[in-house]
């Protein structure tokens, strides 16, 4: 079953100024990843923030988890044209194997 | 290893055919994921290999979805009497063990006219 929920579901921005996209879900995780991906291709994956951890950081990437909110934050500093793509959150599903299951993505768009 | 390939990119085909998917994993990876996309929505669990066995179905894999990995190594995916509602992009993912990152490949994108 789906858990993650991506908000907003399309942002447009300037270049240069910083993107927030949030994503809730609804049972316990071990983890959360975000996706990216750009129009007709395959997910590239940002990073992985583990349920013990508040805070990661991968260049101009931040990405937060508030495990008592059950939600997770996706920052994009000094945005670039090269930006524009989908972002999704991945979780695992609460049952079975655990396969990774994905919210409705964030379309963002970041203009030169 | 160039990471997970898919083959066909591209494929139209007319409703009632059948319609195969090849997928070949990044090679020491253990997990194989198939997942369905359609625009504007995030991708679809669908199926789950760990190794050579099928460990997990989606509801929404109907029994005219079958797939396949035999030995482990590369991944089919067979959709049977194609309905016009299987056009999607369908995406194949491998990762090494579990709650890990997963790849992707580029995808299928499936067209039924």
């Amino acid at each position: 079953s789906q858990q993650g929920e991506e908000d907003p579901q399309a942002l447009s921005i300037q270049e240069g100024e910083n993107a927030t996209m949030n994503c809730s879900y609804k049972t316990s995780i071990n983890n959360l990843q975000w996706y990216r991906q750009n129009s007709g291709r395959g997910l590239v994956h940002l990073i992985l923030i583990r349920s013990n951890e508040r805070e990661k950081h991968s260049g101009r990437l931040r990405v937060t988890l508030d495990t008592s909110k059950k939600s997770s934050s996706l920052l994009i500093t000094a945005s670039r044209a090269a930006d524009t793509a989908s972002y999704f959150c991945a979780t695992p599903m609460d049952t079975g194997r655990r396969a990774l299951t994905f919210g409705s993505g964030t379309r963002l768009q970041v203009q030169p | 290893d160039t990471g997970v390939s898919q083959d066909p990119r591209h494929k139209i085909t007319k409703r009632g055919q059948n319609v195969t998917f090849r997928c070949d994993p990044i090679s020491e990876h253990n997990r194989l994921y198939w997942y369905r996309q359609t625009l504007g929505q995030g991708p679809e669990f669908l199926t789950y290999f760990q190794n050579e066995a099928q460990l997990e179905k989606s509801r929404l894999l109907s029994d005219r979805f079958s797939a396949e990995r035999p030995k482990g190594s590369f991944s089919t995916l067979e959709i049977q009497r194609t309905e016009q509602g299987d056009s999607a992009m369908y995406l194949c993912a491998s990762s090494l063990g579990m709650f890990v990152e997963a790849f992707f490949g580029q995808g299928t994108r499936l067209t039924v006219v």
